[in-house]
């Protein structure tokens, strides 16, 4: 079963538009990090955050965690077409399991 | 390339056929996840090993399913007498835990997966 959820399913966007995208999780956790995934490949780690840690940034993107809401936000800044990839967020619980949402698939158009 | 490699990539069998699949992953990581996934959903939890115990296996998991991880190294998942619905990409990951009595992990590197198709 899935833990987090995403939010929107699907996003288009113009490149050089900022993009948002929403996690909502249900249970209490260690971490929270964000996967890409481009078509038919495995996934690759973008960014995690701590349950201690409120705001992160890596290059062009920025995660905040709200654990009272239960809730990240991943904003992909100026956007590029090479961002075009599922957006997963994942959350990570007392049991070291981590379990992950149903996804954002981002369309970049150029 | 993250250094976790997956074989084979593609694997055809008829429903009722056993198959294996191998995972390497990065060889200082002593946890190793295997992970479902259909088209257009999140990787699904199977289960999870620290070292060569196994710690966790997802309540879906039928008993169909078995995996194992030797020594600590490689790992190799088994699905016996297929089924259709059994017709998935299998992901596995590995990561280091900062500490064995109970950090969290890392980042978890992913292998290109296993795509398997029942007929």
């Amino acid at each position: 079963s899935q833990q987090g959820e995403e939010d929107p399913q699907a996003l288009s966007i113009q490149e050089g538009e900022n993009a948002t995208m929403n996690c909502s999780y249900k249970t209490s956790i260690n971490n929270l990090q964000w996967y890409r995934q481009n078509s038919g490949r495995g996934l690759v780690h973008l960014i995690l955050i701590r349950s201690n840690e409120r705001e992160k940034h890596s290059g062009r993107l920025r995660v905040t965690l709200d654990t009272s809401k239960k809730s990240s936000s991943l904003l992909i800044t100026a956007s590029r077409a090479a961002d075009t990839a599922s957006y997963f967020c994942a959350t990570e619980n007392s049991s070291y399991k981590l379990i992950f949402g149903s996804g954002t698939r981002l369309l970049v158009r150029p | 390339d993250t250094g976790v490699s997956q074989d084979p990539r593609h694997k055809i069998t008829k429903r009722g056929q056993n198959v294996t699949f191998r995972c390497d992953p990065i060889s200082e990581h002593n946890r190793l996840y295997w992970y479902r996934q259909t088209l257009g959903q999140g990787p699904e939890f199977l289960t999870y090993f620290q070292n060569e115990a196994q710690l966790e296996k997802s309540r879906l998991l039928s008993d169909r399913f078995s995996a194992e991880r030797p020594k600590g190294s490689f790992s190799t998942l088994e699905i016996q007498r297929t089924e259709q619905g059994d017709s998935a990409m299998y992901l596995c990951a590995s990561s280091l835990a900062r500490r064995l009595t109970g950090e969290g992990n890392e980042k978890l590197f992913f292998g290109s997966g296993t795509q398997l198709s029942v007929l």
